[in-house]
């Protein structure tokens, strides 16, 4: 089967850096996308990658090693406003979505 | 900008009575457009594929004639929840890509909250 693996809670102080890691095993590989859903809104894209190495979007980076189907967000000087679900999201060989759980990322002062 | 915009945000409706929702792509052609649902700290959940000029593919478990989708414009799918029950009551998202690319992000409507009294 299908399936994504990505941490259900991190917790994390404003100004640092936290690295989300998110696992995954699919039939094919099209992307990865790394959304940010704040509770009751829509999931906004935040960083994707379709080859191998590091994506910078602002304070959002995404590293991809598709060999060992591996990727992590990293997110830089923390904003209390950071406090969100994190979606890893993987497009298979048919180009079908297939989601992770998400991770709850608690921003503290 | 917002890439996709979807209408209205919420609504409240009395059991028994349908929906429509809609959802347009701005300033871009979607011949594929997503519909998802999500409950209460859950994660989202793929309801259908709607298809411009053909039908919808529906997914397992998804009653096609409860939620019927029309995606008769390259910029405009509607969902239509009929006979609306209190277990709709749920979170609807929309979605599309704005590159011809299968490798292009999905782009999400703010969302509907539907809530069936």
């Amino acid at each position: 089967g299908q399936n994504i693996d990505q941490p259900t809670e991190m917790t994390a102080t404003e100004g640092a850096i936290v690295q989300i890691n998110c696992t995954y095993q699919t039939s094919g590989f099209n992307g990865l996308f790394w959304y940010q859903q704040h509770a009751g809104e829509a999931p906004t894209i935040r960083s994707y990658n379709v080859l191998d190495g590091l994506e910078e979007k602002g304070r959002f980076t995404s590293f991809l090693s598709r060999s060992k189907g591996y990727s992590y967000l990293l997110l830089k000087e923390l904003q209390m406003k950071d406090s969100a679900s994190y979606l890893c999201a993987v497009k298979d060989s048919n180009y079908q979505l297939i989601w992770g759980a998400g991770t709850k990322l608690i921003i503290k002062p | 900008g917002a890439v996709v915009s979807q209408h209205p945000s919420w609504v409240i409706c009395k059991s028994g009575t349908s929906v429509k929702i809609e959802c347009r792509s701005l300033d871009f052609q979607a011949t594929t457009m997503f519909w998802y649902r999500q409950f209460p700290k859950q994660s989202l959940m793929l309801m259908a594929t709607s298809n411009e000029g053909s039908k919808a593919t529906y997914e397992q478990g998804v009653e096609k004639d409860k939620f019927l989708i029309n995606h008769a414009s390259l910029t405009l799918s509607t969902l239509t929840v009929t006979s609306a029950h209190p277990e709709d009551s749920s979170f609807y998202i929309c979605s599309a890509s704005r590159g011809t690319g299968g490798n292009s992000p999905l782009h999400f409507g703010n969302g509907t909250r539907l809530t069936v009294t």
